[in-house]
């Protein structure tokens, strides 16, 4: 069975610092990986997705994420936090078949000033 | 970009009272979905549903629990006879099905509480 797990349900970094999110999975086929954001009062919107193409992937508002099958992870980062991040992420996995996703327990990202 | 809509953001009810939660997937869309999340817990899968019929559901997903989309342009869950613990946000989702692994949209979630 596929399963995604992020470390740090609560993350806080300051304004301009790296943002680094961590998620790790467990796939027994190759996996598909999604970062999805959700902010406040709206829904989940996908950041970022993994296919197999490249291990790095490059998503909007400047985030992005590195496929590193030795070590099972997909960590998010973006090198400079920005208030607007504040927001919640979710790492998922789907096993390509049928399109079901997989959610993490999400971490909330708070910025400070 | 199109949007998920989802009705009502709230809804607070009876234990024992049936609910059902709505949604208006993007109009081209053919796969939907439901997801919940109960607090501090993961975003869960509910079901799946194309061409009129589900197609997977998970252990979630019991006898208390049905989808419909009556009319071509709606979604809707219906949960019959309500429990506690069936406080969570539930989130609708679409995707047009066109190729593998694409985007699901999700809506804003109706936050359900039972009392």
């Amino acid at each position: 069975a596929q399963s995604v797990t992020q470390l740090g349900s609560h993350v806080s970094v300051s304004e301009g610092a790296l943002v680094l999110l961590r998620c790790n999975y467990s796939s027994s086929v190759p996996p598909y990986l999604f970062w999805y954001v959700q902010y406040p009062n709206q829904g989940l919107q996908l950041l970022l997705k993994y296919t197999s193409a490249a291990t790095l992937v490059k998503g909007i508002n400047g985030f992005e994420a590195e496929f590193k099958k030795s070590e099972t992870s997909f960590h998010l980062t973006k090198p400079s936090a920005h208030m607007s991040d504040a927001a919640e992420y979710f790492c998922a996995v789907s096993d390509g078949a049928t399109n079901k996703l997989i959610f993490g327990t999400g971490t909330l990202l708070a910025v400070q000033p | 970009e199109p949007e998920v809509t989802q009705t009502p953001s709230h809804q607070v009810t009876q234990m024992g009272q049936e609910v059902i939660l709505r949604c208006v997937p993007i109009s081209n869309h053919l796969y939907f979905y439901w997801y919940r999340q109960i607090l501090g817990q993961k975003v869960e899968f509910l079901v799946s549903f194309y061409n009129n019929e589900i197609s997977e559901k998970s252990e979630i997903f019991d006898d208390q629990f049905s989808v419909e989309r009556p009319d071509g342009s709606n979604f809707t869950l219906k949960i019959r006879s309500t429990k506690l613990e069936d406080s969570a946000m539930y989130f609708c989702a679409s995707r047009a099905g066109q190729i593998q692994n694409e985007k699901l949209f999700f809506g804003s979630g109706t936050q359900l509480s039972v009392l």
